[in-house]
């Protein structure tokens, strides 16, 4: 089955660019027909939606963090990223990876499944 | 600030049946968007428990059932467990792409 899997540096300085990394295995990003979403959880609070990427490059970012954000696939290497520029202490948080489903009836929503373990990154100098 | 408003916890005993609610308005569960719901154990990420707002993955025990109603849906978990203890959290598309998901409900186990 699908799994995923985040990497990448653990502490991060103000106003420098977060970058993560989802390895996916047991399937291939190339194949379509999902979307590969990035999605935090800021320390003991609720999860907060940071955008998708499709296969072909096609992106979806959260308004509120538009402007911060980039998502960028690698199908050769079956992977998507994330970068978050100009990071404050309010960015710290465990940042996890998933798998975005959209739904097959007309205007059902999407739904994620599965999730990668999850990775904490921290701001501070 | 989620769009999506959830009791922040419930309680039961054993055995027990319990419901979570997750209370939304006409930009997203009413304007008829589906409700998934999420069970987060501690120290672990969010695994899928109900999608499409009744549907169960396989795997996931028939004792969890979800349902929705205008602008509202809900979780039931019928015979409580200790293994329930968790945070749960729904999640619906909004127009406005942001607060997607509940702030989450803490089920304590009596």
């Amino acid at each position: 089955q699908v799994q995923l899997q985040e990497s990448g540096p653990g502490l991060v300085k103000p106003s420098q660019t977060l970058s993560l990394t989802c390895t996916v295995s047991g399937g291939s990003i190339s194949s379509g027909g999902y979307y590969w979403s990035w999605i935090r959880q800021h320390p003991g609070k609720g999860l907060e939606w940071i955008g998708y990427i499709y296969y072909s490059g096609s992106t979806y970012y959260n308004p509120s963090l538009k402007s911060r954000v980039t998502i960028s696939v690698d199908t050769s290497k079956n992977q998507f990223s994330l970068k978050l520029s100009s990071v404050t202490a309010a960015d710290t948080a465990v940042y996890y990876c998933a798998r975005d489903i959209p739904s097959t009836t007309p205007g059902g929503g999407d739904w994620f499944d599965p999730w990668g373990q999850g990775t904490l990154v921290t701001v501070s100098s | 600030q989620s769009v999506l408003t959830q009791p922040p916890s419930v309680s039961g005993a054993p055995g027990q049946r319990v419901t979570i609610s997750c209370t939304g308005s006409s930009s997203n569960i009413g304007a008829g968007y589906d409700v998934h719901w999420y069970q987060q154990l501690p120290g672990t990420a969010p695994k899928l428990l109900i999608y499409g707002n009744s549907n169960r993955p396989s795997g996931v025990p028939d004792r969890f059932s979800g349902s929705k109603s205008g602008t509202s849906a809900s979780l039931a978990i019928t015979g409580l467990q200790a293994e329930d203890e968790a945070d749960y959290y729904c999640q619906s598309y909004d127009s406005s792409l942001s607060g997607m998901f509940g702030g989450g409900t803490k089920l304590t186990v009596l």
